[in-house]
């Protein structure tokens, strides 16, 4: 998986808490994405890094926020869980070209 | 808004037979293209990709093909085997960093 971990892989927690979660690469590559994937719409991007504390929204920002402190390290942070936030998350990172994909983090809400 | 689709969403195919995923793009500036396989329970994997420059891009056991004119991208597998069962995506990269991905076709192969 390209040097990519993803943490947890698997998290239940309950609506209005908030919830972290974290991608680490040891690829040093410049760029990191947070993708959420739900059966009907594919991968959708959430938030994007293109350097350390630079990040843009995606097409599905509301409710998410996301930090990058370290090349390493993207944070993405759901300030209060929702149901509709229930999904597979998937990190991703590239140098410009073809993303490389982790195996993702399954989080529901209750 | 920009889309990427496809035209089936399952495909079912005989082992040993080729197979064709399509995909239709929307976005006329996009300039890279990539063909990701994802098997159930992992990430998507990429497979192969093409720059609008080109046409045609050969892999092991796999090509893609570009045709700008209709916006229209297609994935062929050769000699189709049971590995290749998995729900298959394109992307397409419409300037800067971002991907824009498509639903997913399912690829389904009959012993």
């Amino acid at each position: 998986d390209a040097g990519i971990t993803q943490s947890p892989r698997h998290k239940v927690t309950e609506t209005g808490t908030p919830v972290t979660l974290r991608c680490h690469q040891t690829e040093n590559h410049r760029y990191m994405y947070w993708y959420r994937q739900d059966p009907g719409h594919g991968l959708r991007l959430i938030h994007y890094s293109y350097g350390v504390k630079d990040t843009d929204k995606g097409e599905v920002s509301d409710g998410y926020s996301v930090s990058r402190s370290k090349t390493e390290d993207f944070l993405l942070t759901l300030e209060s869980a929702t149901s509709s936030q229930t999904s597979v998350y998937f990190c991703a990172i590239s140098e410009g070209g073809s993303a490389f994909f982790g195996q993702g983090t399954r989080l529901t809400v209750v | 808004g920009e889309s990427v689709g496809l035209h089936l969403p399952t495909l079912s195919v005989q082992e040993g037979d080729n197979s064709i995923i399509n995909c239709a793009y929307s976005n006329s500036a996009s300039d890279y293209f990539i063909w990701y396989k994802q098997e159930s329970g992992k990430g998507p994997q990429f497979i192969i990709d093409i720059r609008s420059n080109m046409d045609k891009r050969q892999g092991q056991r796999v090509t893609v093909l570009l045709n700008k004119t209709v916006k229209h991208l297609s994935l062929q597998i050769a000699a189709t085997q049971p590995g290749d069962s998995a729900v298959y995506f394109c992307a397409e990269n419409p300037g800067g960093y971002k991907l824009i991905f498509g639903s997913g076709t399912r690829l389904l192969v009959r012993p």
